[in-house]
């Protein structure tokens, strides 16, 4: 099946701090993701992207789609307190299946004061 | 509400027990999912149900785990004789059709003792 590899696990900044992660996948994807989860709370939505080589943003986030669509990063510049959580990416393929996402394991956040 | 509502919050029940997690998606959302979220790790797709097709069950991980939708809306997922694997959190997401957009609600936590 589809697997998700998403990077880093973890990382622990100061604020103030620029972040980088990214995913890549063993297969191809159509629509690649981002959601954040803070504690107690459920995935939401950051950005989503939906064509090869599509670069986006949201605020102080930016997201691209890797052109070989196998890949996605995610940026976070000028990180605040408030962006502690889980970072998942997903991605969704093609064919009968395409209904379903597949999660990486999620980047934990730390920012310090 | 507007958003996608689960219930309880959190259960804590002892193993053998039957237990049952209830959804209520966002309100004219066809599409109903549900994850299971263990510590550390990302989303792992159970089930799907689309209107009034038959659900994609393929990603269920026993018998002991059924889940229902009953007239297009609120959905039900019975785990029974609950093992401490089965432990999680188990999300539950809506989106108004295939292949749009998915929000989460925060999820019920389930401890098996």
């Amino acid at each position: 099946g589809q697997q998700l590899n998403q990077s880093p696990q973890s990382m622990f900044i100061q604020e103030g701090e620029d972040v980088s992660m990214n995913c890549t996948s063993s297969s191809i994807f159509n629509t690649w993701l981002w959601y954040k989860q803070e504690p107690g709370e459920g995935p939401v939505l950051l950005i989503a992207l939906y064509k090869a080589g599509e670069l986006t943003s949201n605020g102080r986030l930016t997201a691209q789609f890797g052109i070989t669509r196998k890949d996605s990063f995610l940026n976070i510049s000028a990180s605040i307190p408030s962006d502690v959580g889980i970072y998942f990416c997903a991605g969704r393929g093609s064919g009968g299946s395409n209904y379903k996402l597949t999660f990486g394991k999620g980047t934990l956040l730390t920012v310090n004061p | 509400g507007a958003g996608v509502s689960q219930s309880p919050s959190n259960k804590v029940t002892e193993k053998g027990k039957d237990v049952e997690l209830r959804c209520d998606p966002i309100s004219g959302h066809t599409a109903l999912y549900w994850y299971r979220q263990s510590l550390g790790q990302g989303l792992e797709f159970l089930i799907y149900f689309q209107g009034n097709s038959a659900p994609d069950k393929s990603g269920l991980p026993s018998d002991r785990f059924s889940a229902e939708r009953t007239g297009g809306s609120v959905s039900t997922l019975t785990i029974q004789r609950t093992q401490q694997e089965d432990s999680a959190v188990y999300l539950c997401a809506s989106s108004p059709g295939t292949r749009d957009i998915q929000y989460f609600g925060a999820g019920t936590r389930l401890s098996v003792l």
